[in-house]
């Protein structure tokens, strides 16, 4: 199980955004990602292996972690960056879990 | 360019069937594995399947298991979910998405096919 949270972020453009991702067991850093959605739109890869950028990926956009604990960091939020953010992993088989997401808002 | 085509979406009635399908190009389909996500209207995604390049491997999150079939034809570059058994709480957008899990990650997304169970 993967634990999102805040469920809300409300910040301004500027600010800094700390998404955080908690898995209920250990998991290979590998296989950790991030997605964004925005309304309408289908999700887009940020991040994957917790901490590679995918292609054409802002570097204002950064992951990390620590023991079972993934964090997406974007350093100073734009305007566009406003959505919805999703970690997601895979399982020992080639499964698929994603966390409940967490919204960020402009403030 | 990658892209994924999805189609085969609409209104079912509580119990039917539904075939979607999605058109893979700008890459060498057999050499992928490919899922597919499904998102209810307001809520978050949720994995429901994915196949390996030669259909040796298949995996159903439980909720689908013994009424949703995933196959492939890659002659045709092709993804398809046969849904089956279809209940209101399968109501949501279908994504296809290509399944890169050896480096862990869905890289290409298609935009989605909406399914409707209602009476």
């Amino acid at each position: 199980v993967l634990t999102q949270s805040p469920g809300t972020l409300s910040l301004s453009p500027g600010e800094r955004a700390t998404l955080s991702c908690r898995a209920s067991q250990s998991i290979t850093s590998n296989y950790l990602a991030w997605y964004q959605q925005k309304p309408g739109q289908a999700p887009r890869l940020l991040i994957y292996g917790a901490s590679s950028r995918a292609t054409d990926v802002p570097d204002r956009f950064s992951g990390s972690w620590s023991g079972t604990d993934f964090t997406l960091t974007i350093s100073r939020v734009e305007p566009e960056d406003f959505a919805v953010f999703y970690c997601q992993q895979y399982d020992n088989s080639p499964s698929i879990t994603f966390g409940q997401g967490t919204r960020l808002e402009i403030k | 360019e990658v892209q994924l085509v999805e189609s085969g979406g609409g209104l079912v009635q509580p119990g039917g069937s539904l075939r979607l399908s999605c058109a893979a190009s700008g890459f060498t389909f057999s050499s992928y594995w490919m899922s597919w996500v499904r998102q209810a209207p307001g809520k978050g995604l949720e994995w429901v399947a994915n196949i390996k390049q030669d259909e040796s491997e298949k995996y159903y999150v439980a909720s689908v298991k013994g009424r949703f079939t995933i196959s492939r034809d890659n002659a045709k570059n092709s993804l398809y979910l046969q849904m089956n058994s279809l209940r209101a709480e399968d109501t949501a957008v279908y994504y296809c998405a290509r399944d890169n899990w050896n480096y862990g990650m869905l890289d290409y997304w298609g935009q989605g096919t909406l399914v409707t169970v209602s009476s």
